[in-house]
């Protein structure tokens, strides 16, 4: 049974880079697309982008030129960073495996807040 | 992008009643459509895929129908653990989108 647990920093000055790291434990990592997904205070889920095992990759449009999702299968982890953070980026960071056959995230992790002020 | 939207947007509902909450896409995604259950402070979790196909452990009282643009998520018999909120996702293109989602509450 595959897990996921979200790690990184709860607090980020705007301007900066946001690093949300996803460890991935009871599983291969092949197989799956490896997500982030992330939840604004009281607001719908939004999808930010997924990593193949292969390390390539798949953005939204709308934050594209400032996401960048990695892989590292030797420690089975993924990561997230998005660059150049505002207020509105403050939110619930989900990592969670998607599978492509069905086209579901499951399963997900916990999930992480990530609040960004100065 | 495939916008969703589903209604309603908040239910009040008993014990035993039975519950259906509609998900709708801009264009049609055929039955690439899932359901997931999130209660407060936590991790969405799937319960329907294929528009509807349970998932493994998921109790027999969800089930899901549609495709097209028009799906349904019906609770048969609604129980004290199903009080949350309920999100669909269409992955007919891999721009995902979620639904705004339906929060079920104790009337």
């Amino acid at each position: 049974q595959v897990q996921l647990q979200e790690s990184g920093p709860g607090l980020v000055k705007p301007s900066e880079t946001l690093s949300l790291i996803c460890n991935v434990s009871g599983g291969s990592m092949s197989g799956y697309q490896w997500s982030w997904l992330r939840q604004a205070p009281a607001k719908g889920l939004e999808w930010i982008g997924y990593v193949y095992s292969s390390g390539s990759t798949n953005y939204n449009p709308s934050l594209k030129s400032r996401v960048t999702i990695s892989i590292d299968s030797s420690k089975n982890q993924f990561s997230l960073k998005l660059s150049f953070v505002t207020a509105a980026d403050t939110a619930i960071y989900f990592c969670a495996a998607y599978e492509m056959q069905h086209g579901y995230f499951d399963p997900w992790g916990q999930g992480t807040l990530v609040t960004v002020s100065s | 992008d495939i916008q969703m939207t589903q209604s309603p947007s908040s239910l009040s509902a008993t014990v035993g009643d039975r519950v259906t909450i509609t998900c709708r896409a801009s264009q049609s995604i055929s039955t690439y459509l899932t359901w997931y259950q999130q209660k407060p402070g936590k991790a969405p979790k799937l319960l329907i895929y294929a528009a509807s196909t349970l998932k493994s452990g998921v109790p027999s009282r969800f089930s899901g129908s549609g495709s097209g643009t028009h799906f349904t998520l019906t609770i048969t018999s609604l129980q004290p653990d199903d009080f949350a909120t309920y999100f669909c996702q269409q992955s007919y293109n891999t721009l995902f989108t979620f639904g705004p989602g339906t929060k079920v509450d104790i009337k």
